[in-house]
């Protein structure tokens, strides 16, 4: 069974640093692209990132408002995703969703539970 | 970056109903449209992709149609377990974008 959980989230204060991981089994890491959405409270949903594959370069894009503090990467031997969050603000409050990309199309098919990172003082 | 614009906001519907949510691209984007269904306090679930096509496992009273800007999804007889949060998703162009979804709530 595919399974994504994440874990690292938490109670940050403004300016502060978080490390989020998500965990991947269930089908062949290595060769996913992944993403991060996130979900403040009451909103909809905002894509964060993506990672390619290594064979595919292992390069990262984000979305404007988190370029320069937020960082994407990949641990293929553990099987891990990981979003390094620097300079934390108020407006980073939300559920932090890992999740695959299909590729070509690049829908996102199966999804973690999200965990919860606050940036609050 | 492309907008994604969702109508309605919210509706209110009964079970057994027939519901469209219409999704506007600020520009084209091909069929690179996917829709995701999310409940209370859950994590958004797959429904339709490539703006047609059904997620396996997904009820086949959810269809997807539209190509360029302008899209569709269905729900043909609504279920008890269809009241929930539905969302549009470009993957033409980076960033990836969401519409600001719909709710869909009991009449």
């Amino acid at each position: 069974e595919v399974q994504l959980v994440e874990s690292g989230g938490g109670l940050v204060e403004p300016g502060g640093s978080l490390r989020l991981s998500c965990a991947a089994s269930g089908f062949i890491f290595s060769n996913a692209w992944m993403n991060w959405v996130r979900q403040a409270p009451g909103k909809g949903l905002e894509w964060v990132g993506r990672i390619k594959s290594k064979i595919d370069g292992a390069t990262a894009d984000y979305v404007a408002p988190v370029k320069g503090r937020f960082t994407i990467s990949r641990d293929d031997s553990k099987n891990t995703l990981h979003l390094q969050m620097n300079s934390l603000k108020t407006e980073d409050t939300a559920v932090y969703y890992c999740t695959t990309i299909v590729n070509f199309y690049y829908y996102m098919d199966v999804w973690g539970k999200g965990t919860t990172v606050t940036v609050s003082s | 970056d492309i907008q994604m614009t969702q109508s309605p906001s919210s509706l209110s519907a009964s079970v057994g109903d027939r519901i469209t949510i219409t999704c506007r691209a600020s520009q084209t984007i091909s069929n690179y449209l996917n829709w995701y269904q999310q409940k209370p306090g859950k994590a958004p679930k797959l429904l339709i992709y490539v703006a047609s096509t059904l997620q396996s496992g997904v009820p086949s009273r959810f269809s997807g149609s539209g190509s360029g800007t302008d899209f569709t999804l269905t729900i043909s007889s609504l279920q008890p377990e269809d009241f929930a949060a539905y969302y549009c998703q470009q993957s033409y162009n980076i960033p990836w974008t969401f519409g600001q979804g719909t709710k869909v709530e009991v009449k």
